[in-house]
């Protein structure tokens, strides 16, 4: 069973400073996509970034990157240059295939908070 | 940009009522999901739906729950019997293409209430 675990529940980080939020996951699918998502205090996923397994490169997406660390089973994600709205909850998610389509399996998340 | 609608923001109801969770998806997506976030702890997946007919769904997905592509454009939850733990914010998702890099696009969500 896939499983992705992120083991920071909450994070501080001053603003304009860069923060690295962990996830690690585990597969034994070849291919697999990882996904990162902001959850507002209202309550909305927003989609941010997304890494297949099979890209050579970091997938970046403005102020978010992902630093995909293959063999070590991580996919953190970098903010740079935080900002007082990057507070939030962030979630980690796998896709998982099924027989048309793929679901998401999600990490417990990680708090973080933009200090001004 | 297009997004993925839901309504009602948030839902009151009474352990035993039905309820309807209404969501409309992006127009030009072909895959359709529920998923659950019970306070406070991470996003379940309920159920993926495919050309009129459930792909797959969870445990939690039993016989009380039920999803309905009633016309061109809406996609509901239904839960017909609800019950306490049943309360959570209820989040409907839609992807253009099953297969692929394409990332699900989430709404709003549902907080739904069971009293």
């Amino acid at each position: 069973a896939q499983k992705i675990t992120q083991t920071q529940p909450g994070m501080f980080v001053q603003e304009k400073e860069a923060v690295t939020l962990d996830c690690t996951y585990d597969t034994s699918d070849p291919s697999y996509g990882l996904f990162w998502y902001k959850q507002p205090s209202s309550g909305e996923m927003i989609f941010l970034i997304y890494q297949g397994s099979y890209d050579q490169q970091n997938a970046t997406e403005g102020r978010y990157s992902l630093n995909f660390q293959k063999a070590r089973k991580s996919a953190n994600l970098v903010i740079s240059a935080s900002q007082l709205g990057d507070s939030a909850m962030y979630f980690c998610a796998m896709r998982e295939w099924m027989d048309s389509s793929y679901k998401l399996i999600f990490g417990s998340g990680t708090r973080l908070l933009v200090r001004p | 940009e297009p997004e993925v609608t839901q309504t009602p923001s948030h839902q009151v109801t009474q352990m035993g009522q039905e309820v309807i969770l209404r969501c409309v998806p992006i127009s030009n997506h072909l895959y359709f999901y529920w998923y659950r976030q019970i306070l406070g702890q991470k996003v379940e997946f309920l159920v993926s739906f495919y050309n009129n007919e459930i792909s797959e769904k969870s445990e939690i997905f039993d016989d009380q729950f039920s999803v309905e592509r009633p016309d061109g454009s809406n996609f509901t939850l239904k839960i017909r019997s609800t019950k306490l733990e049943d309360s959570a914010m209820y989040f409907c998702a839609s992807s253009q293409r099953g297969t692929g890099g394409y990332e699900q696009y989430f709404g709003p969500g549902t907080r739904l209430t069971v009293t």
